[in-house]
């Protein structure tokens, strides 16, 4: 079964630019959770999807948005981006329904994203 | 509210010997905890989960978790490490009344020295 699939692996954008992330999550996987990793923040959760639908929110501003298909693939957008916004940003899926919280999240390799 | 405290930011540990690495969680009903591992520029990878059955998990790569209530712990152990043990490690907790958002600790690095 393949795994949970995140492009691209690597971007290098300017401030003020904005940028579109990709996740194909694990074949019957409905939910998919985004998050952001820095060294000083370490993980944070942004947001998840289920059904097309965000369901659940993290604290971050408007400007990092998010959408799933029908397909339960998932992209997470970052408009004007910052300095701040340099990153790797993790992907990760699971079933979704049910007991969700009993589930484990199978995580991408994620996209390093780098700011100018 | 949901917590993780990872008690530890480093540990260091001679390839052989035992492994633990603390944890503590805070959580205002029947929480599920997880275990994660972190290779440079990977993603994370599941080592074990407890989900209120067994208070012993066992998880891949030789690592098992104990769950106590209690003490309101869920440490993570390995009898002998290995080199490629050598990674960041975070602890997870997640609950049904809280949306089932996880909430991750700040993680541990672990260096194994051979």
């Amino acid at each position: 079964k393949a795994g949970v699939t995140q492009t691209p692996r690597y971007l290098i954008k300017t401030r003020g630019q904005q940028v579109t992330l990709s996740c194909s999550p694990i074949s019957g996987h409905r939910s998919v959770s985004w998050y952001q990793q820095t060294p000083g923040q370490g993980l944070q959760f942004l947001f998840e999807y289920f059904s097309e639908t965000q369901r659940n929110k993290g604290n971050f501003p408007g400007r990092f948005s998010g959408r799933q298909f029908s397909n339960s693939r998932s992209e997470m957008n970052v408009s004007t981006l910052e300095l701040g916004d340099s990153a790797l940003y993790l992907c990760a899926s699971s079933l979704g329904t049910g007991g969700f919280g009993n589930q484990p999240q199978h995580f991408g390799d994620g996209t390093r994203l780098s700011i100018l | 509210a949901q917590s993780v405290t990872q008690l530890d930011s480093h540990v260091s540990v001679s390839e052989g010997t035992p492994v633990l690495l603390r944890c503590n969680y805070s959580s205002s009903y029947s929480p599920s905890l997880f275990w994660y591992v972190q290779h440079p520029n990977k993603g994370l990878q599941l080592l074990l989960k407890y989900t209120s059955a067994a208070t012993l998990v066992k998880g891949i790569n030789g690592f098992e978790a104990e769950f106590k209530k209690s003490e309101t712990s869920f440490h993570l152990t390995k009898p002998s490490a290995h080199m490629s043990d050598a990674a960041e490690y975070f602890c997870v907790v997640s609950a049904l009344s809280t949306g089932n958002q996880f909430y991750f600790g700040t993680g541990t690095s672990l260096t194994v020295i051979p």
